[in-house]
């Protein structure tokens, strides 16, 4: 079974500052995806960022950017100039075979 | 617009009382889920399915029955509700393969006094 553990059960930055979100995932498989959700206040689960496990680049969104370390494991999200609107609650994903699990999630609130 | 709709929003209900909250999404997908939020323990899939009259256990199962009469639509059916099953609920739905984007409901407040 696949394990995903977010080590920061809380987080803060300052606003225009960068932040960096942990995952590690634990998995005997060499295919599968990572998910980075956010949950605003509003409680919609909105997609962040993904990443194809086959692939050695990086994603990247506009100010979302992932750390991809295959062999650790290790699916990290970086925020840079955060803003206010980014506060939320963060759940980092690992997908197989369809069946997603999720972790427990990091609370970001960002200061101005 | 594309979305996912989950009724109600809120929901108090008593222990014993059998009740459906309802998804229904607008995009032709293949794939849907219901998962359960609670605080500290992140999102436990309950049920997911991959095709209409296709459904599979998740990781939280016990208490909870679903349906896939419909591609577009999949209740979660509380047949008798616990207090245990108070939580924030959510339905999803995305196309066949991991590579592709979960669309979320807005989430059911569910409480069972």
């Amino acid at each position: 079974a696949q394990t995903v553990t977010q080590s920061q059960p809380e987080m803060s930055v300052q606003e225009a500052e960068t932040v960096t979100l942990s995952c590690t995932y634990d998995t005997s498989e060499s295919n599968y995806y990572l998910f980075w959700y956010k949950q605003p206040p509003s409680r919609q689960m909105i997609l962040v960022i993904r990443q194809e496990a086959y692939k050695q680049q990086n994603a990247t969104e506009n100010r979302f950017s992932v750390n991809f370390q295959k062999a650790a494991k290790s699916f990290s999200l970086k925020i840079s100039d955060s803003q206010l609107g980014d506060t939320a609650m963060y759940f980092c994903a690992f997908e197989r075979s369809y069946i997603p699990t999720f972790g427990r999630g990091t609370s970001l609130i960002v200061h101005p | 617009e594309a979305q996912v709709t989950q009724n109600p929003r809120y929901l108090i209900t008593v222990t014993g009382k059998k009740l459906t909250v309802t998804c229904s999404q607008n995009m032709n997908h293949e794939y849907m889920s219901w998962y359960r939020q609670d605080p500290g323990l992140g999102l436990r899939q309950i049920y997911y399915s991959m095709n209409v009259e296709v459904t599979d256990k998740g990781d939280v199962p016990e208490g909870y029955k679903v349906s896939r009469k419909e591609k577009r639509n999949f209740p979660l059916i509380l047949e008798s509700p616990s207090p245990n099953q108070t939580s924030l609920y959510f339905c999803a739905s995305s196309l066949m393969g991991g590579n592709t984007e979960a669309f979320f409901g807005q989430g059911t407040r569910l409480t069972v006094v």
